[in-house]
């Protein structure tokens, strides 16, 4: 089956900082999702993007199909971004497939 | 337009014991999945429900079954619990089945003694 890693497993920031968050996936996609996972467990959806570029205030995401991966950017991160952030991929179902997961600590 | 609803938020059973787990859809979405999140781990797809039968399984046993309402509405049943069953559960809503953006509820905590 697909494999979708994501690295860095650990990220610790001080507030300010951006980040790049990466996924990569063995085979190909028909759809691509980025997930914060808050301390309480809600899966908080920031991007739907199989491909391409998106942006949406400090968060910004892009996908290159052909390459097989994505990235997630955060920039001037802030406490509030702490979590665990996930992408999840489906690729021959309609069942996502969730990454590794990178857990981002911020600090003020 | 509201969003994914699951109860309860949190309960206890002992081992041996059977379970049901509900979600409410996002309005308009007709189709639901079922995931389990064990602590330290990413979500596990469980199974997805289409206009209420049954659209794809994970790897999980013939124990955790589902149903899908008319409403769209939907039940997680687990019989014959165990402790390695302890988890967050989570379901999604999507729109149709193909491909399109799932959106997640809060979450049921199991926590099997």
């Amino acid at each position: 089956g697909i494999q979708v890693e994501q690295s860095p497993p650990d990220l610790i920031l001080q507030e300010g900082a951006n980040s790049t968050l990466r996924c990569n996936f063995s085979d190909s996609v028909n759809n691509l999702q980025w997930f914060h996972q808050n301390p309480w467990g809600q899966l908080i959806n920031l991007f739907y993007i199989p491909s391409g570029t998106k942006q949406n205030g400090r968060l910004s995401a892009t996908t290159v199909a052909t390459e097989r991966y994505s990235l997630l950017y955060i920039s001037s991160s802030q406490t509030t971004d702490s979590g665990v952030y996930f992408c999840a991929v489906i690729y021959n179902t309609d069942k996502l497939i969730f990454g590794t997961g990178t857990r981002l600590q911020v600090f003020p | 337009e509201t969003g994914v609803t699951q109860s309860p938020t949190h309960l206890i059973k002992t081992r041996g014991q059977q379970v049901t787990l509900r979600c409410s859809s996002q309005s308009g979405h007709n189709t639901v999945s079922w995931y389990q999140q064990a602590l330290g781990q990413g979500p596990q797809f469980i199974f997805q429900y289409y206009r209420e039968e049954e659209n794809g399984r994970g790897n999980f046993p013939p124990r955790f079954s589902g149903l899908q309402f008319p409403n769209y509405s939907s039940e997680l049943n687990v019989n014959a619990l165990e402790l390695d069953d302890s988890a967050l559960y989570l379901c999604a809503s999507s729109l149709a089945k193909a491909h399109n953006e799932q959106f997640f509820g809060p979450g049921t905590r199991l926590t099997v003694l």
